[in-house]
């Protein structure tokens, strides 16, 4: 089975500070993603990318930035961590496809508070 | 961009009833609409999924239909049970000319309860 491992499950970091997340997936996959989740609002795409060094923008990239340096890490970067950016924080990866299997397969979250 | 809207909220059912959730979206071009269930402290797994060349697609007690002149699909659970608890989130995807995967676009989720 697919492991999607998020590095930290609680967070607690201070307004201004810089705030790395990171993500690990086991199955080779291209694609991986970084979603924030708020009640409400479902899952918003930060940022994805499709492939070593490249990276594109989601719904809601403002104040985010992102790194692929290896094919299995994609690490969500707050250059300067802000109290709206307290969220629930899910990555997730998937076979690049041209094909059929879309499935995302999702980590288990980080809860980021900024105080 | 996309918009996915997702009806209820929330819902509340007893035990054995069948619970129904709505999405629609605004991107005639989406083709792609997956069924994402996440359990209270869980991650997001997807339950069933329904592209855009056919009508309705059924997988024990879940079912999922989908209008694509209307632009809204719409999840069926029949004789719900305790562990059908959970939220489920739509989503709605164009499929990429270029090889990047796709792009899903969630609604604002449902938490549905089941009454024992």
């Amino acid at each position: 089975d697919v492991k999607v491992t998020q590095s930290s499950r609680y967070l607690v970091k201070r307004t201004g500070e810089k705030v790395f997340l990171e993500c690990v997936q086991d199955m080779d996959h291209e694609n991986m993603f970084w979603y924030r989740q708020d009640p409400g609002l479902g899952l918003r795409l930060i940022y994805f990318s499709y492939d070593v060094k490249m990276k594109e923008k989601g719904d809601i990239p403002e104040g985010y930035s992102v790194s692929r340096e290896k094919k299995e890490r994609f690490s969500l970067i707050l250059e300067s961590a802000s109290t709206n950016q307290t969220s629930m924080y899910l990555c997730a990866s998937s076979l690049r496809t041209g094909g059929t299997n879309e499935k995302l397969f999702f980590g288990s979250g980080t809860q980021l508070s900024v105080l | 961009g996309e918009n996915v809207e997702q009806h209820p909220s929330t819902l509340s059912v007893q035990e054995g009833d069948s619970a129904v959730i709505k999405c629609t979206y605004s991107d005639s071009a989406s083709n792609y609409f997956p069924w994402y269930k996440q359990e209270l402290g869980k991650r997001p797994q997807l339950i069933i999924d329904i592209r855009s060349n056919v009508g309705e697609k059924k997988d024990q007690r879940i079912a999922v239909t989908l209008n694509k002149t209307a632009k809204h699909f719409s999840l069926h659970i029949t004789e719900t049970q305790p562990e059908d608890s959970a939220v489920y989130f739509c989503a709605a995807s164009i499929k990429g000319v270029k090889a990047a995967g796709n792009k899903l676009t969630f609604g604002g989720g449902t938490r549905v309860l089941v009454k024992p």
